[in-house]
């Protein structure tokens, strides 16, 4: 089974609208962390937003912030107020329990494209 | 603040030559230091990881090594490309001691093997 799913492949959105990216994961670990990543089109992967499983307030960073709920195992990622310069790759990823020996587990993605 | 160097940021490599990819970290000690690969449109594949000069852990079994000389020095090797070793290589790094155990990553190098 899918640890990290992100279902939208893809995505279209007017300058300036808010967007969601959807991620689920399965964890049966109590302690995890959940990040997001930009990959713009020069390839680098840009750190965003980090939750953490016993944080109790949502994720904020700017214009990103991270729609936890534990009990449905999701962590979307919210990008209000789109900019063109928001276009790219956004992946979520997983990091489960303390002693996971530092691996990230890998969402497929979500292509965002920001039409002016 | 920290940062961290990939280089090349381009190479193209005929199948059966050897290769060498490397990657520094600098303003921070002891980083746990990554190597990833990603194919053209696909998510991340963790290849290596260090925890320490010396000590490297292989996720998968390949064609091709890691070696960790120095504290921030990060090396991918190989002795003899093959085709499928073209991708997209990230080098990152995070902190053990940090709350979160973020991973921050390099520019890349873009491998093509022909």
């Amino acid at each position: 089974a899918q640890k990290i799913t992100q279902t939208q492949p893809g995505m279209f959105v007017q300058e300036k609208e808010a967007v969601t990216l959807d991620c689920t994961y399965d964890t049966s670990d109590q302690s995890y962390g959940l990040f997001w990543y930009k990959q713009p089109s020069s390839g680098e992967m840009i750190f965003l937003i980090y939750q953490g499983s016993y944080d109790e307030q949502n994720a904020t960073e700017g214009r990103y912030s991270l729609n936890f709920q534990k009990a449905r195992k999701s962590a979307n990622l919210v990008i209000s107020a789109s900019q063109l310069g928001d276009s790219a790759m956004y992946f979520c990823a997983m990091r489960e329990g303390r002693d996971s020996n530092y691996q990230l587990i890998w969402g497929a993605g979500t292509k965002l494209i920001i039409k002016p | 603040s920290q940062t961290i160097h990939q280089w090349p940021a381009t190479l193209v490599q005929p199948v059966g030559s050897p290769l060498s990819l490397e990657c520094t970290v600098e303003g921070t000690s002891n980083p746990n230091l990554y190597w990833y690969r990603q194919a053209a449109g696909r998510g991340l594949q963790l290849l290596f990881y260090s925890v320490g000069i010396g000590q490297i852990s292989s996720e998968v079994p390949q064609n091709l090594s890691a070696s960790r000389p120095q504290d921030r020095q990060f090396i991918l090797s190989s002795k003899k490309l093959l085709l499928s070793d073209s991708g997209f290589y990230l080098c990152a790094w995070s902190l053990t001691s940090g709350h979160t155990d973020t991973q921050y990553f390099g520019p890349g190098t873009r491998l093509t093997v022909l």
